[in-house]
């Protein structure tokens, strides 16, 4: 069974660059999407974006010009890197994957690591 | 832009008795190519990651409890929780998924006892 793990900074400054990883452990990252979700404490959930394992990238519209999804193959991982961080980007972020029934799905879930903008 | 909105933002119902939440997307996410709706629904409680209870609208993730039920096509579905249990307690998204659009949550629906 695949199990994720996300690692990463637990407070970043503002305007710095946020970069998480997330492994992957029991199983291939050669298939399925690849996913990064956000919440805001308080709010609802946010879909950052998605990597498909051939390196194709959806991203959303409102984070597209800041954020970098990579997937690195040969080390079982993959990366989110959001840039120009601000107070609004202080979350609990949390990598997903999908299954052989639903690619797109986010079946599989890291636990969640905390990330706080702040000087 | 794709949008995903949900109703109600909240709803208190007494135990044994049924949910309903529904789901609007603004564009279809049905893909005709296998006729699949790209449409999920998760369970969010305090402390836990999100977990997955439909996909494709209707299919029901394994071990997932048949008092949950996905339905609807196209930009209009609902999820129905057919005698609420203590355990169901929690917050309730959906989403989008389709190839060739952006994805997206809804903005969750809060599931109390009445």
């Amino acid at each position: 069974q695949v199990q994720l793990q996300e690692s990463g900074p637990g407070l970043v400054k503002p305007s710095e660059t946020l970069s998480l990883t997330c492994s992957v452990s029991g199983g291939s990252i050669s298939s399925h999407f690849w996913t990064w979700i956000r919440q805001p404490p308080g709010k609802g959930l946010e879909w950052i974006g998605s990597i498909y394992y051939t390196g194709s990238t959806n991203y959303n519209p409102s984070l597209m010009s800041r954020v970098t999804i990579s997937v690195d193959t040969s080390r079982t991982q993959f990366s989110l890197r959001l840039t120009s961080v601000t107070a609004a980007d202080t979350a609990l972020y949390y990598c997903a994957t999908g299954t052989a029934l639903c690619y797109e799905c986010s079946v599989i879930w890291g636990q969640g690591t905390m990330v706080s903008v702040s000087s | 832009d794709i949008v995903v909105t949900q109703s109600p933002d909240s709803l208190a119902v007494s135990l044994g008795e049924r949910a309903t939440i529904n789901c609007k997307t603004s564009q279809s996410v049905l893909h005709r190519p296998n006729n699949a709706n790209y449409l999920g629904w998760y369970q969010k409680k305090a402390g836990q990651p999100p977990k997955l209870l439909i996909y494709w609208a209707s299919t029901r993730e394994s071990g997932v409890p048949d008092r949950f039920t996905g339905s609807g096509s196209g930009t209009d579905f609902t999820l129905t929780i057919s005698s609420l249990q203590a355990e169901d307690v929690a917050v309730y998204y959906c989403q989008q998924f389709a190839p060739s659009l952006t994805w997206a949550f809804g903005q969750g629906t809060r599931v109390e006892i009445k």
